[in-house]
């Protein structure tokens, strides 16, 4: 059984320009959600999304944006960026249609903004 | 929305020792999980337990969803252990969207 992968492993960005950040879910996983954990704070919802739809959403802008692909995979983009970007991205997948939703998550995506 | 405090939020033991961390939530869930963050940052899942109790090797876990909290054991403490853990859960029909706690700090020393 494969985990949940991601990639890069770290990125540095320009304030001002745009990122992309792949995952791949666990096999078996249809459900896909995005977190944003800054320095010393747990995790924050981003979005999340199930057969290739966004299925609820957190407190973020309209310039995070994602996608789900038919495979499961997913992206996050994120437009304009600015330093409070700076976090640990992770991605979690999990199963749906038991009612369990078990969240599993990726090594994350250490972002930088400068 | 819920509210999730975790404490205490920084816990230093001995190798050997045992410890309790708490997890307070402030309304009903669906589900909750209990992870331990690596100095790398990867979540290791250690239990799902929206309610009951739960026993994995020197782990322990148990919730009192009608009162709200979560208590996770750690027995005989390595330095292993070191690292941040913390409690998340999902609302009903919120099914996967996790409001994470701030987290307890542990470091254990040899």
């Amino acid at each position: 059984e494969t985990g949940v992968t991601q990639s890069p492993t770290h990125l540095i960005k320009t304030r001002g320009q745009q990122v992309t950040l792949r995952c791949s879910s666990q096999s078996g996983h249809n459900t896909v959600s995005w977190y944003q954990q800054a320095l010393g704070q747990g995790p924050q919802f981003i979005f999340q999304y199930y057969r290739e739809e966004e299925n609820g959403r957190g407190n973020f802008p309209p310039r995070f944006s994602g996608l789900q692909f038919p495979n499961y995979s997913s992206e996050l983009n994120v437009n304009a960026l600015e330093l409070d970007d700076s976090a640990l991205y992770l991605c979690a997948s999990s199963g749906s249609g038991t009612g369990v939703y078990e969240q599993y998550f990726g090594p994350g995506t250490r972002l930088t903004v400068t | 929305g819920i509210q999730v405090e975790q404490s205490p939020p920084d816990l230093i033991l001995q190798e050997g020792a045992n410890s309790t961390l708490r997890c307070n939530f402030s309304d009903s869930v669906n589900n909750l999980q209990w992870f331990h963050q690596n100095p790398w940052g990867q979540l290791i899942n250690l239990f799902y337990i929206p309610s009951g109790t739960k026993q994995n090797g020197r782990l322990s876990a148990t919730t009192v969803a009608t009162e709200r909290y979560s208590l996770l054991y750690i027995s005989s403490s390595q330095t292993t252990d070191s690292g941040v853990y913390f409690c998340a859960v999902d609302r009903y029909n919120q099914g996967g969207k996790l409001i994470f706690g701030q987290g307890t700090e542990l470091s254990v020393k040899p």
